[in-house]
């Protein structure tokens, strides 16, 4: 299993960004889809999941309104597009693929940088 | 949403020790607990999941158990490999809610 985020960057508060992730080495459409980050010194945050077929989203609360997951069955991809950035988006996010069962997150890509600062 | 403490914040042991984290739901999560170890640089690593089924690829000194709304993550003799920081997750209810994690030091 691989996952690889690209797409992180620098960015004004109130700009936008758009996250990508990869995936490889399973059968990506029997799957479930998670964004989770963490900002500097801090812990673990879920983000957004989308379901296998993409038919269902979620989102937290901090970014519901904001972000929309998105998924391509057919490229293997994952995306997060980023609207409205606020400094405290700020983070290491990290895209991740959902066990069947439990909710657990089994296979992590490495994290994508956002950075939102002026 | 399902609020998960984790205890102690921070834990200092040396090598050869058993140490034993806990991690508490505000309400009942059955068995949906993971565990998962963090390390600096690196992404999370899934550890158990289901309270106490150990992850393929993880070394039997972990261990879990607890169900409801007590659980408990068990390093059964630390090795240096082990010191990270440490948070549990429930997958039972939207949305996935973190422990705050767990610091453990030599």
């Amino acid at each position: 299993v691989q996952l690889v985020e690209s797409g992180g960057g620098l960015v004004q508060p109130g700009g936008s960004l758009s996250l990508s992730c990869a995936a490889s080495g399973f059968n990506f459409n029997n799957y479930a889809m998670n964004w989770v980050r963490q900002a500097p010194g801090k812990g673990l945050e879920w983000v957004s999941g989308i379901s296998d077929s993409g038919l269902e989203t979620y989102y937290a609360d901090s970014v519901k309104g904001r972000f929309t997951v998105s998924r391509d069955n057919s490229k293997y991809t994952v995306s997060l597009q980023m609207h409205s950035l606020r400094v405290e988006d700020t983070a290491l996010y990290y895209c991740s693929k959902e066990r069947k069962a439990y909710g657990s997150l089994d296979s992590w890509g490495l994290g994508a940088q956002v950075t939102v600062s002026s | 949403d399902i609020q998960m403490t984790q205890s102690p914040s921070s834990l200092s042991a040396f090598l050869g020790d058993r140490v034993t984290i806990t991690c508490r739901a505000s309400q009942t999560i059955r068995n949906y607990l993971n565990w998962y170890q963090c390390k600096p640089g690196k992404p999370p690593q899934l550890l158990i999941y289901a309270a106490s089924s150990l992850q393929s690829g993880v070394p039997s000194r972990f261990s879990g158990s607890g169900s409801g709304t007590e659980f408990t993550l068990t390093i059964s003799s630390l090795q240096p490999e082990d010191f990270a920081t440490y948070y549990c997750h429930q997958g039972y209810t939207m949305p996935p809610t973190f422990g705050q994690g767990t610091r453990l030091e030599i």
